[in-house]
Order: C-alpha cells, then structure tokens, then sequence
C-alpha cells in the first residue's frame, strides 16, 4: 500500500537526550513536512523539503534538525535543546514541489513525551 | 501575515441534522483552501480543497464547502449529520508562491450527538 508510515507511535524521551522520528514515503512525493501539534494550537510547521539534499526552516524549528539524504526519507531529531518537546508529530509529503494548492498527505503521527 | 481563523472550538449537532464548521482566511495572493479531519490519536486525513473554480466543493464522506471571496470564509458543510463524523476538522491554508506550505486554523472539534 501507498503512504506515509511514521515510527515510533510512541517515544519517551529522557532530559538531555536526543531522539530521532522515521517518516518514509513510497508515493513517489517530492516535498515532504514534519508538523508539530499541540493542544488549542492547530499545526506548526516545523521543516520542510522540496528536494533531495535540500531543507528550509519552518516557523518553529529551533531545538529540531533534520536530513533528506534520499526522496523517500525524512527523519526528524529532536535535540536536548528543544526545551518543551512533548507533542505530537505529524510527518506530511506533496507532490510537486514547486507549487502551491497540491494536496498535502499525512502520517499517522508520533507522540513524544519527556520523562 | 497569513492566517487562518476557526471562530468555534467546538460545535455541537444532533445526528440527521446539518452541520457547518466555520473558516475565515487571511491570505495574499490566490488563496488555495483545504478541509482536513482528524481522528482521535490519528493523522490528518483530506477532505476536499478549493484551489480555482467553482466556489462549491464537494469533497469526502458527502462533505462539502463553499468559497466565499467577499467574506473571506470557506465554511464546511454536511447536509446530514452521522455520529461518525465526531472528529476534529481543520480548515487550511497556502498563498501561493513557489512552495507549499500549509497554515492551519487551531481545529474545531465536532460532537454529533445520537
């Protein structure tokens, strides 16, 4: 089946450590997203990639990097510098990337708890 | 900046009745609208978007949408009700330009009573 498969569902995170969400998609999509979504906030855009090998900050992506190293996969880190990261985590891909009003399709999400 | 308003953190329907969840949008250029719902502990799923045209959008699961230019609005619509579509809708936006980002409203929680 087509889609976007996100790992873990469920991650805790330990202070000061770093952790690391998969996102991969086999739609063939050239832009993918990773999204934060907290409570009474809606979605925030966190990163984006238009192209292999090629990313731009979203609105909150202090405390975050990522990679796109192949079409098919973006993972997210979450860095101990990301001071309040418990959230959930959607990962989202388009295609084509170059314009705008394409359909954007999400992952199932993954929740990230600091313990 | 752009931005996208849902005036109603929750809106509550009896089951057969029609529902609207409201959407109001601030964006420059063209605006390209999008209906999404999500389900408890799920991703976002695509309900319809309006990018040109028609101002009514029919989308999934008998939603639908109207395009309002002089009230900036893009309200979502069912004609009847289903307790299934409780669920939290978010209403969408991206401005055009050459990337594809999304601007989402903060959600509107819908409670389709039996």
């Amino acid at each position: 089946d087509g889609g976007i498969t996100q790992s873990p569902k469920y991650l805790f995170r330990k202070e000061g450590q770093n952790v690391t969400l998969s996102c991969e998609q086999n739609l063939n999509h050239d832009a993918m997203y990773w999204y934060r979504q907290d409570p009474g906030q809606g979605l925030r855009l966190i990163y984006y990639s238009q192209i292999v090998n090629d990313f731009q900050k979203g609105d909150i992506a202090e405390g975050y990097s990522v990679s796109r190293e192949k079409k098919e996969s973006f993972p997210l880190t979450v860095t101990s510098a990301q001071k309040n990261p418990t959230a959930f985590y959607l990962c989202a891909s388009s295609i084509p990337a170059g314009s705008s009003g394409n359909t954007i399709y999400f992952g199932e999400g993954s929740w990230l708890t600091v313990v | 900046a752009q931005s996208v308003a849902q005036p109603e953190d929750q809106v509550n329907v009896a089951e057969g009745n029609p529902l609207t969840v409201k959407c109001t949008y601030s964006v420059s250029g063209n605006p390209y609208l999008f209906w999404y719902v999500q389900y408890p502990n799920r991703g976002l799923q695509f309900l319809l978007k309006y990018i040109t045209g028609d101002n009514l959008v029919k989308g999934s699961y008998g939603f639908e949408a109207e395009f309002n230019k002089s009230q900036t609005s893009f309200h979502l619509k069912k004609p009847s009700a289903l307790v299934s579509d409780s669920a939290l809708y978010f209403c969408a936006s991206s401005g055009g330009g050459a990337t594809n980002k999304l601007i989402f409203g903060t959600g509107t929680l819908l409670a389709v009573q039996p």
